[in-house]
């Protein structure tokens, strides 16, 4: 079975301060995709990053930076000096090899403060 | 390149009746998938359609069903309506059936069963 775990529900954070994102998953699948997606206030997820299971490389892409750790099945990620339009709701999403199936986790409502 | 567009984007409905949701994936798109979002259950995988053919289902009772035209749009379904169906319902699409890419996701429709 896949399942995502997102144990941080909200944080809460000052303009300029860097927060992390915690992911843990569960997949009996030995080639797998992560996501992660964030959703503003509109509705519509946005794309992040995908992340397959043979590349634990991690990967910064301005403010933001994805570390996989496939020893402790971890995807977190973090955004550096945050600004006001970073607070939406982020998700971590699991799926297989060949499907579009996505099991996504709870979510966690990231609110940054001016 | 306009996004994936879901039509209406807002309804009402009473327990019993049906609804049928719409959705116009980005064009060139041939895989398109539902997902249900409600505060409770997060997002949930309902299904997969890859040229007019039904790939995967999620864990969902039949009064929820899809189809896909040949132009790639799709439709869902839900009959008999419950309070509990009360949700927004996205709909992604991507260029094919394997998960070589990232799902492009509408803003939804939000549905309320009263």
């Amino acid at each position: 079975a896949q399942k995502v775990t997102q144990a941080q529900t909200e944080i809460s954070v000052v303009e300029k301060e860097d927060v992390t994102l915690d992911c843990v998953y569960e997949t009996r699948d030995t080639t797998y995709y992560l996501f992660w997606y964030k959703q503003p206030p509109s509705g519509e997820l946005v794309f992040l990053i995908r992340r397959n299971s043979f590349d634990e490389q991690n990967e910064i892409s301005g403010r933001y930076s994805w570390n996989f750790q496939k020893s402790t099945s971890s995807f977190n990620f973090t955004i550096t000096a945050s600004q006001v339009v970073d607070s939406a709701v982020y998700f971590c999403a699991l799926s297989g090899y060949n499907n579009n199936d996505m099991r996504f986790g709870a979510g966690t409502r990231l609110t940054v403060k001016p | 390149k306009a996004g994936v567009t879901q039509t209406p984007r807002y309804l009402i409905k009473t327990r019993g009746q049906q609804v049928t949701l719409s959705c116009s994936p980005i064009s060139g798109h041939r895989s398109v998938s539902w997902y249900q979002q409600t505060p409770g259950q997060g997002l949930q995988f309902l299904f997969e359609y890859f040229s007019e053919t039904q790939r995967n289902k999620g864990n969902f009772p039949g009064r929820f069903s899809g189809r896909q035209f040949s132009n790639s749009r799709s439709e869902m379904n839900v009959s008999t309506l419950e309070l509990g169906d009360s949700a927004l319902y996205l709909c992604a699409s991507s260029f094919n059936a394997e998960n070589t890419g990232e799902l492009f996701f509408g803003e939804g429709s939000r549905l309320t069963v009263l």
